[in-house]
């Protein structure tokens, strides 16, 4: 199984200010046949199913804010939130879904500081 | 606007079956390019994919070997939902349980779509 890493567990920003999260895999999952990098970001708030903010690294789902954006290729990536707003305070995960099983990071709690 | 909508028991006893429910509405559970999964949730586990049924001119199934021997996920075309059966079952298997469409964006999309998730609990 590809197993995916996260950093830091935990982030507190004040608002308005940059968030980062980190996700690392333990394979690389880029498909060398599209160039795409299978890697999605779920959002998680308290109560309520995740939710699909970016796939193929980079993609933002439609409706998602423009403060959010991904990057990274290969087993390296970056999750940004620009500049936190107070309903960004969620739990935030990684998946890759380049191999079955998709497998999840174990997630970033942010927090306001 | 594709929903999923859940059901199911929230208590299920040791050694019995669990069985949920996820009925589609805004696609269809035959669809060529979508994936239907049971992902579930819980403190000591993280969020943990199960398995998966799709349809590519017949239907597949996909499931994680940790659960392998214990799962069934079934598709049902006549009320277009498709459903969990997890066997023998411990209290190991207390989480949020969720189902979630694969997106047909890649043969092996990221989950797009969500039901609204069941916390079960195993206990006598």
């Amino acid at each position: 199984d590809i197993v995916m890493t996260q950093s830091p567990d935990s982030l507190a920003v004040s608002l308005g200010e940059r968030a980062t999260i980190n996700c690392k895999s333990s394979q690389s999952v880029l498909y060398s046949s599209n160039n795409k990098n299978y890697l999605a970001w779920y959002q998680q708030k308290a109560g309520q199913p995740p939710k699909l903010l970016i796939y193929w690294a980079s993609t933002r789902e439609s409706g998602v804010p423009d403060r959010f954006s991904g990057s990274g290729s290969g087993t390296d990536f970056t999750l940004t939130i620009s500049s936190l707003q107070a309903e960004d305070v969620a739990v935030y995960y990684c998946q890759q879904y380049y191999s079955p099983p998709r497998t999840f990071g174990g997630g970033t709690t942010v927090e306001i500081k | 606007q594709v929903q999923l909508q859940q059901s199911g028991p929230g208590l299920v006893k040791p050694s019995q079956t669990l069985s949920l429910t996820c009925a589609i509405s805004g696609d269809s559970v035959s669809s060529n390019s979508a994936t239907w999964n049971w992902i579930r949730q819980s403190p000591s586990r993280g969020l943990e994919w199960l398995g998966r049924t799709y349809y590519r001119s017949k239907w597949y199934n996909d499931y994680a070997v940790s659960v392998k021997s214990r799962i069934t996920i079934n598709p049902d075309t006549s009320k277009n939902q498709f459903s969990l059966q997890l066997n023998s079952v411990t209290p190991e298997d207390t989480a949020v349980y969720y189902c979630a469409r694969g997106s047909p964006l890649a043969a092996a999309g990221p989950h797009d779509y969500w039901g609204q998730g069941t916390l079960v609990t195993v206990s006598s």
